[in-house]
Formats: structure tokens, sequence, C-alpha cells
């Protein structure tokens, strides 16, 4: 299995500013994802963050709002940009794993952002 | 990714068996299909996952319809820790690596 941390765990932005999140995986992963979770809703995909590479952005997400840095195989950032009320969700960070012939995925606890 | 259909919500008593539907028509030879749950204010965790057999392990039972159409997720005895919101997914083996969630099924576990 893999370990993975968030910080902050929570937080509440005022409305155009810019939010960091760090995540900090217990070993090292080829593969780490960002989701988002609105309020009420399912997860959706945000971005896969690459090592060594620009971050690959799923429609409807861009890396000017959404700006992720991996500088190494255990850690990476999401910064929310420009904040608006509706970015207010619970960001979060996920790695896979090889399970078989398979992967098993693995998530943090989430951040719950609230924009104001 | 091929689409999953769940119930929005089921209701189990508290230590009773629970048999949680997924339909996937669409299903391809490759997709394995995966469940996973989230729990109250956490992220989401691994539950089991299939191609064609039924699977056990220690959090549950996965059963697969012979023409993989369908799947359901047994919990044996259902606690009041496992009420969750369950999800039903596909993942193709030569696809991305990354999941692709529906709505789930809300669980509520009934004292």
């Amino acid at each position: 299995s893999a370990v993975i941390s968030q910080k902050p765990s929570r937080d509440i932005c005022q409305r155009g500013t810019s939010l960091t999140i760090q995540c900090q995986v217990d070993s090292q992963v080829t593969m780490m994802f960002w989701y988002r979770q609105q309020p009420g809703q399912s997860l959706t995909l945000i971005a896969t963050a690459n090592q060594g590479s620009e971050a690959t952005y799923e429609s409807g997400f861009v890396i000017d709002k959404f700006p992720i840095s991996r500088p190494n195989l255990t850690f990476s950032t999401l910064t929310v940009s420009n904040m608006s009320p509706e970015d207010s969700s619970i960001y979060l960070c996920s790695t896979a794993r090889r399970a078989g012939a398979s992967y098993e995925q693995y998530f943090g606890p989430g951040t719950r952002l609230t924009v104001t | 990714d091929a689409k999953t259909t769940q119930p929005n919500s089921m209701e189990s008593n508290e230590e009773e068996p629970v048999h949680l539907p997924c339909n996937h028509s669409t299903i391809s030879g490759t997709d394995y299909i995966h469940w996973y749950r989230q729990l109250p204010s956490q992220g989401p965790e691994y539950v089991i996952h299939g191609l064609t057999s039924n699977v056990n392990n220690r959090m549950a039972s996965l059963a697969i319809a012979e023409d993989r159409k369908s799947s359901t997720l047994i919990l044996h005895r259902a606690t009041l820790r496992d009420a969750a919101v369950y999800y039903c997914i596909l993942r193709g083996e030569a696809g991305s690596y990354q999941l692709t969630f529906g709505k789930g099924t809300k669980l509520s576990v009934i004292p």
C-alpha cells in the first residue's frame, strides 16, 4: 500500500488569492494524480503530475488555474490560483501501484478548501 | 473507460449481508472491475477488483456475472463503519492509470 499525506488539511481563503496544497507519499511512485470533489459530488480528475515534465491536464482544467509541480518521485504540489467561491472543494492527491495485472489506487485524506 | 450504473442509495441492517449491484453492459474484454469506497470525510479506499472470476478478500467478495455485464460487491456482515459511498469503476488494462468515478451508491447501515 501507499501512505499519502496532504497539507493543509483544510483552509479558508479569500477570493483572488492562491493556495498551494502539498502531497507527500511514503515511498517513490511513478504516478501521482490530483482530483477535485465538489460539495455533494463525486471525484473529478484534474491532472496527472509527471515527474520531470509538465502535468497532463484533463478537459476543463488549465495550467494557469491549477499549476502543478512534481520535483521528485514522492512529492507534488497543486496550486489553486486566483480563487473564487466556485473553487470551494476537497482536493485529493492520489497514486497508483501495480496489483497483479491491474492497479490499486491510493488517496490522501484530502484538503478541504473554502473560498469566501 | 466504459460506463457503470449503480443505484443511488441502499440501506442495510447492521450485521446483515449487503449486496451492492453494478451494471456495466459495455464492458470490454480487458476491463477490470474495481470497487472503491469513500467513508465520510475521507479519501476513497480500495476495496476489491476482478476480471472474470469471483474474488474474495478480507473486506468483501466480488461476484462477477458470467457475461461480465454486471457484478455485485458483497459485504458479508455490515457494520456501522461500512456506511460509505461505494464506487464501481472499470479500468482497462491498456487504458489510463487514473480512475474515472461515477456517482456511486451511498450505503446506510441501520443499527
